[in-house]
């Protein structure tokens, strides 16, 4: 079973229509939600790191949410630039065992 | 802003053959990472390393498989006898601390093995 579970796996939205992706967890000791994007052949682009339930973060169209057993993050208004692969890692453990345990990431097109 | 390079961008090799990927993290960051996405599938992890040694691996990380800190900047993965399947994108990542701490990535190189 996996523990991180992403969807939509692909969600095509018009320039300025909001929606939310979903990131579900199964891990026990959560120590690090984090969210990443990735573009076509690039490394992952940090975003947010959440840590307990109710935490919020944003940054300019985006805002990420944490419950108990997923997160959302939320894209407002999106532009074509905000195309791209956006990953969920989640994090368990303590002091050296620090792994991240990816989603497999939902590709978001934004048309014009 | 400091950022993970990766040298090659993209290698080419024979089954069979040994490559060396080269990582420099970003400069005061302590725990260093590799992990690798086949194309069209997740990022997976494959090595920890901090104090200069291996903190945790994945069932991945076999034998063949090998990592150094060779100077104060470099951090490299080894693979000693590549496969087919060992054919993907290889990603270095680096933090300040362990658990809790946001890794950042590298740009990647793209092995690809004939």
């Amino acid at each position: 079973e996996d523990q991180v579970t992403q969807s939509p796996e692909a969600l095509r939205l018009q320039e300025g229509e909001s929606s939310s992706l979903n990131c579900s967890y199964t891990v026990s000791g959560l120590r690090g939600l984090f969210w990443y994007r990735q573009d076509p052949g690039k490394g992952p682009e940090f975003l947010f790191t959440l840590y307990s339930a109710g935490e919020e973060k944003e940054k300019e169209r985006l805002k990420a949410t944490l419950t108990k057993k997923e997160s959302f993050l939320h894209i407002t208004a999106p532009k074509p630039e905000d195309s791209a692969t956006y990953l969920c890692a989640v994090q368990e453990g303590s002091g050296a065992n620090s792994k991240l345990t990816f989603g497999k990431g939902i590709t978001l097109s934004v048309r014009p | 802003e400091p950022e993970v390079t990766q040298t090659p961008s993209h290698q080419v090799t024979q089954m069979g053959q040994e490559v060396i990927l080269r990582c420099v993290p970003i400069s005061n960051h302590l725990y260093f990472y590799w992990y690798r996405q086949i194309l069209g599938q997740k990022v997976e992890f494959l090595v920890s390393f901090y104090n200069n040694e291996i903190s945790e691996k994945s069932e991945i990380f076999d034998d063949q498989f090998s990592v150094e800190r060779p100077d104060g900047s470099n951090f490299t993965l080894k693979i000693r006898s590549t496969k087919l399947e060992d054919s993907a994108m290889y990603f270095c990542a680096s933090s300040v601390g362990g658990t809790g701490d946001t890794q950042y990535f590298g740009p990647g190189t793209r092995l690809t093995v004939l």
